[in-house]
């Protein structure tokens, strides 16, 4: 079982770009949730996809977008990036009624 | 809104030392709780879990109990290693699932060295 894997690792961009990350979830997961992990801070709720619709979203601008296939991978596209936006991004997958989020190791992305 | 407070770090214990890193929690409803551990250039993994009031989650050594009259969760385990070396994180889910519907939200972390 490969678990939860994200990509890129790392990721450098230039303010004002987009950049889109991806993940697949853990083998059997329907859910995914991403979260934005700023330096020596806990992670923050961005948003979760659940049967390929928006389900939950926490306070991110609208510049912050997703998506989720039919296989239940998922992306996540940040417009009009800021230098605020460097941060590590993790991706989240878990099952209806489990208790569970497996997290995969993150993007790294840095804004210049 | 939902809230997690998790004490001030960073901790520096001996091997062998009895460590305890305090949580409280701030929620409607009845909250899940959680312990993550992220280890250098990793991702979080789930340490324990607890889902009701005076439920006890432990794994590898570490223990946690959910009390809801002090909405706490303090996490302790009774001799550390080196090699518990890392970043805990606290966390809640709003559900008592993390599935659909649910969202995990978690303190700032916190670092622990340990040192032989």
């Amino acid at each position: 079982d490969a678990g939860v894997t994200q990509s890129p690792t790392h990721l450098i961009k230039t303010r004002g770009q987009q950049v889109t990350l991806r993940c697949s979830p853990k083998s059997g997961h329907d859910t995914v949730s991403w979260y934005q992990q700023a330096l020596g801070q806990g992670p923050q709720f961005i948003f979760q996809y659940y049967e390929e619709e928006e389900r939950q979203r926490g306070n991110f601008p609208d510049r912050f977008s997703g998506h989720q296939f039919p296989n239940y991978s998922s992306e996540l596209n940040v417009n009009a990036l800021l230098l605020g936006d460097s941060a590590l991004y993790l991706c989240a997958s878990s099952s209806t009624w489990n208790t569970e989020a497996f997290f995969g190791q993150g993007t790294r992305l840095t804004v210049v | 809104g939902d809230s997690v407070t998790q004490m001030e770090g960073p901790v520096t214990l001996s091997e062998e030392a009895f460590l305890t890193i305090n949580c409280t929690y701030t929620a409607t409803g009845y909250p899940s709780l959680f312990w993550y551990v992220q280890y250098p250039g990793e991702g979080l993994q789930l340490l324990l879990k607890a889902t009701k009031a005076d439920d006890k989650g432990s794994n590898k050594g570490f223990e946690a109990t959910y009390r809801k009259e002090t909405t706490s969760f303090h996490l302790e385990k009774g001799s550390v290693q080196v090699s518990d070396s890392a970043v805990y994180f606290c966390a809640l889910s709003d559900g008592q699932y993390t599935g659909a519907n649910s969202k995990l939200t978690f303190g700032k972390g916190i670092t622990l060295s340990v040192r032989p």
